[in-house]
């Protein structure tokens, strides 16, 4: 069974592009995490996606945003592109509310 | 904020002797999940164990163990015989099934190293 992919696996932007950052779950399952790993941070909540609506957000600015698909793959954009969002950005699914998350390899952005 | 705090940066063990690691969270609500997750340098974030909180009996896999306390809302986690392969960044998780609190929110992790 093929688990949570993510694509690409690094991104160099440049301050100001957009960038979009791509999470296709586990077969099965509905929810969707985004997370934010900055260097020293933690991991930082970013969105949650179930069954195609955003369920809740964590405490980033409008210029993130994303959506859930009908077959439950999830995109994350971030606009107009800081240096400080240079990070590494995990996607975690599950099966059920409460079951255990199972992340994604994640992407690496790096904003020049 | 409801938050998960992990007071030990860093940690270090010998090999095949046993550490602790702790975390302390926030929470209101009665219904949660806990997790210990470990991220090596490959960046994999990898569950360790899980425990939900109307459980009142310690999780256990293996060589990892938990200990609970839930009216302390303290959850650490034991790795018994430490290996060279235990060696990563741990982060402790709360999943709240509460109104407003739909989140999994993660510790900032505590960097263990195994000395050979």
């Amino acid at each position: 069974e093929a688990g949570v992919t993510q694509s690409p696996t690094h991104l160099i932007k440049t301050r100001g592009q957009q960038a979009t950052l791509r999470c296709s779950p586990i077969s099965g399952h509905t929810s969707v995490y985004w997370y934010q790993q900055a260097l020293g941070l933690g991991l930082q909540f970013l969105l949650w996606y179930d069954e195609g609506e955003e369920r809740n957000r964590g405490n980033f600015p409008p210029r993130f945003s994303g959506r859930q698909f009908p077959n439950y793959s999830s995109e994350l954009n971030v606009n107009a592109l800081e240096l400080e969002d240079s990070a590494l950005y995990l996607c975690a699914s599950s099966l059920t509310v409460g079951s255990e998350a199972f992340f994604g390899q994640g992407t690496r952005l790096t904003v020049v | 904020a409801q938050t998960v705090t992990q007071s030990q940066p860093e940690m270090s063990v010998q090999e095949a002797e046993t550490v602790t690691l702790s975390c302390t969270y926030d929470t209101s609500e009665s219904d949660y999940y806990l997790f210990w997750y470990k991220q090596p340098p490959s960046r994999q974030m990898i569950l360790v164990i899980r425990q939900e909180a109307y459980k009142q009996q310690n999780a256990t896999e293996n060589r990892f163990s938990v200990n609970f306390q839930k009216a302390a809302k303290s959850f650490s986690l034991k790795i018994s015989d430490s290996q060279l392969g235990d060696a990563a960044m741990y982060f402790c998780a709360r999943f709240v099934n509460g109104a407003g609190s739909y989140q999994l929110t993660f510790g900032k992790g505590t960097k263990l190293s195994v000395i050979p």
